[in-house]
């Protein structure tokens, strides 16, 4: 079984622009959930999916945006780059939702510089 | 406010010799804790995890304690090998507060040596 895939895999951006990123869970999961990996933060959830509605959200500002599709496939979106959104921007996907022993696989994570 | 702690940033061992990792948390309402173990550049890959309602969980050379009490969890490798050599990370989970919505520590960078 295919794992969780992640397009692309290295971005380069510049400040003020805007990027999306694509996420395609395993196959039969239906929740996905978004991570931002930083050096100085850490790993940070971002947003969490499961049917098409955003579930959970992140202490992040409006500038990022997510969506989910009847597929379970996911994107996400970051509008108005700035320096400090350089980063390792990870995918995560589980089978349901709400369950609490579920088990979350992760993506190999999209490298986002923004310049 | 760090929810999730992995004081130790390093840890180097023998390989062949035991590896014991370790995590406090903070808040009483995480009910499900697993173990990531992540190379540079790539994304974090799962070990084992273990429910609150447990206090031990073996996956092969890989066993991880919870003691609710001390809000205190340990991942222990047995034995180490060169290939273990990674970062790992603890997290950590509410059903009730965010169903998916994992809460990782820092992460502990463990070296085998040879």
């Amino acid at each position: 079984k295919a794992g969780v895939t992640q397009t692309p895999r290295y971005l380069i951006k510049t400040r003020g622009q805007q990027v999306t990123l694509s996420c395609s869970p395993i196959s039969g999961h239906r929740s996905v959930s978004w991570y931002q990996q930083t050096p100085g933060q850490g790993l940070q959830f971002l947003f969490e999916y499961f049917s098409e509605t955003q579930r959970n959200k992140g202490n992040f500002p409006g500038r990022f945006s997510g969506r989910q599709f009847s597929n379970s496939r996911s994107e996400m979106n970051v509008s108005t780059l700035e320096l400090g959104d350089s980063a390792l921007y990870l995918c995560a996907s589980s089978l349901v939702y709400g369950r609490s022993t579920d088990t979350q696989y992760f993506g190999p994570g999209t490298r986002l510089t923004v310049l | 406010d760090q929810q999730v702690k992995q004081n130790s940033p390093s840890l180097s061992v023998q390989e062949g010799r035991i590896s014991i990792l370790n995590c406090d948390y903070t808040n009483s309402m995480f009910d499900y804790f697993l173990w990531y173990k992540k190379y540079p550049a790539e994304g974090p890959t799962f070990l084992i995890s273990i429910s609150s309602i447990k206090d031990k969980n073996e996956d092969g050379r890989f066993t991880v304690f919870l003691n609710k009490s001390a809000k205190h969890l340990s991942l222990h490798i047995v034995p180490s090998q060169p290939g273990d050599s990674a970062v790992y990370f603890c997290a950590a989970r509410s059903s009730i507060q965010g169903a998916q919505k994992l809460v990782f520590g820092q992460g502990t960078r463990l070296t085998i040596n040879p």
